[in-house]
């Protein structure tokens, strides 16, 4: 059965306090893995696909790497608006639909 | 329409009574999914539809759960006699196809009372 698991559940960082986030995730044939923030009473937003092991995406403050076993998102120096539930999800070769991890919920404070 | 659009967008039912949740994808995905989230759970699938039919049901939870997409756009997920373990926020999201990123709508939070 696929599996994915994020760590850590929560994360609570001073604005400028750069940090990561892990994915780990055990499923049969990666085709991609996703990453989404989503707002309290939001659905999620898409941030990012990774296909390959060693691929790197940025968007501003955000980097998401991505290995064999595992991804990370980086987030370098936060600002209070990066509060949110960061969800990772996978995408494997027989499955029709992404799974889901739990989340991280990141608050940045000032 | 520029995004998914899913209503009601809050539903408080009555044990045992049906409830119908519409979800309006973006115009032109053909992919459409129908997720759930409880309070402290990740994102559960509950069903996938490609076009009008339905490839992978494998989510749904009980024979209770039914859903349907017709012009190969909007979707209504029907539960009936809801049960209080049925309370969550029903996602939907729609995809140009299955190997891009997922367009979520705000989701509809379900109440069974």
């Amino acid at each position: 059965e696929d599996q994915v698991t994020q760590s850590p559940e929560a994360l609570r960082l001073q604005e400028g306090e750069s940090s990561s986030l892990n994915c780990s995730y055990t499923v049969s044939g990666l085709r991609g893995l996703f990453w989404y923030r989503q707002d309290p009473g939001k659905g999620p937003e898409f941030l990012f696909t990774l296909y390959s092991a060693g691929e790197e995406k940025e968007k501003e403050r955000l980097k998401a790497t991505l290995t064999k076993k595992e991804s990370f998102l980086h987030i370098t120096a936060p600002k209070p608006e990066d509060s949110a539930t960061y969800l990772c999800a996978a995408l494997t070769g027989t499955a029709s639909k992404l799974t889901f991890g739990t989340g991280t919920r990141l608050q940045v404070t000032l | 329409g520029a995004g998914v659009s899913q209503s009601p967008s809050n539903k408080v039912t009555e044990k045992g009574k049906d409830v119908e949740l519409r979800c309006d994808p973006i115009s032109g995905h053909t992919a459409l999914y129908w997720y759930r989230q409880s309070l402290g759970q990740g994102l559960e699938f509950l069903i996938y539809f490609q076009g009008n039919s339905a490839p992978d049901k494998s989510g749904l939870p009980s024979d209770r759960f039914s859903a349907e997409r017709t012009g190969g756009s909007v979707s209504t997920l029907t539960i009936q006699r809801t049960q209080q373990e049925d309370s969550a926020v029903y996602l939907c999201a729609s995809s140009s196809g299955q190997f891009y990123g997922y367009t979520f709508g705000s989701g509809t939070r379900l109440t069974v009372v």
